[in-house]
């Protein structure tokens, strides 16, 4: 099973609300990622956690705000987003960093947020 | 700096063999996926290359040169639903660097 699953599928919020993504797996990876997706780009990478703890923040405004709460769950808060923020966020996970091997990301289907 | 570089857009026929090709320069390097991206949904993993040489799986291949900085997917007996994005990317220290994507149309 390499099954990472997303909620929710699509989200419309206005630039005062705040809003949460969440992302699910069940595989015992613990390594998880935020990406962005705009259309016809490749996926940019936003944060990674690696065992729970934030390892990578890739210069990502603070209205994004990424938690791991448990080896099984990634969330990704949301305030005071912009319309440019409007895109297809993806959650990815991995077996884990460093430790040699494929350390294949499977993604989440996504989250198509709409900023208005 | 980082670089991967791949077309943009290519298109093959039903039934045909498509090669999209990847050249890559990265600060590290610890092995190069290729994955299929349709229209709106999320990547999935085709394929990762480490050693050089050719990984076969099914009607996709993935070869790759290390020295060469090269990586090519090959497609077989392609068929409609292979109509695509395919990306290109160098994993690096936890990391996914990705190509900017080639879109692939198949006609009948």
């Amino acid at each position: 099973d390499t099954e990472v699953t997303q909620t929710p599928k699509h989200l419309v919020m206005g630039m005062t609300n705040k809003k949460s993504l969440k992302c699910e797996q069940h595989m015992g990876h613990r390594a998880m990622y935020w990406y962005k997706q705009k259309a016809k780009k490749p996926p940019e990478l936003m944060f990674v956690y690696s065992y729970e703890k934030l390892s990578i923040n890739e210069s990502v405004p603070s209205r994004f705000s990424p938690e791991c709460p448990n080896s099984s769950l990634l969330n990704l808060h949301l305030h005071a987003l912009q319309p440019e923020d409007s895109a297809l966020y993806l959650c990815a996970s991995t077996t884990a960093i460093g430790a040699g091997g494929q350390e294949t990301q499977y993604f989440g289907p996504g989250t198509r947020l709409l900023v208005l | 700096g980082q670089n991967i570089d791949q077309p943009t857009e290519m298109t093959a026929t039903e039934g045909a063999i498509v090669q999209i090709n990847c050249t890559y320069q990265t600060s590290g390097f610890n092995g190069l996926f290729w994955y299929q991206q349709h229209a709106g949904e999320a990547p999935t993993f085709l394929s990762y290359n480490v050693l050089d040489g050719l990984e076969e799986k099914g009607r996709f291949s993935s070869f790759l040169s290390r020295s060469k900085g090269y990586s090519y997917l090959l497609l077989k007996e392609l068929q409609m639903k292979d109509s695509a994005s395919y990306l290109c990317a160098v994993s690096r220290g936890g990391k996914l660097i990705f190509g900017q994507g080639t879109e692939l149309s198949v006609k009948p």
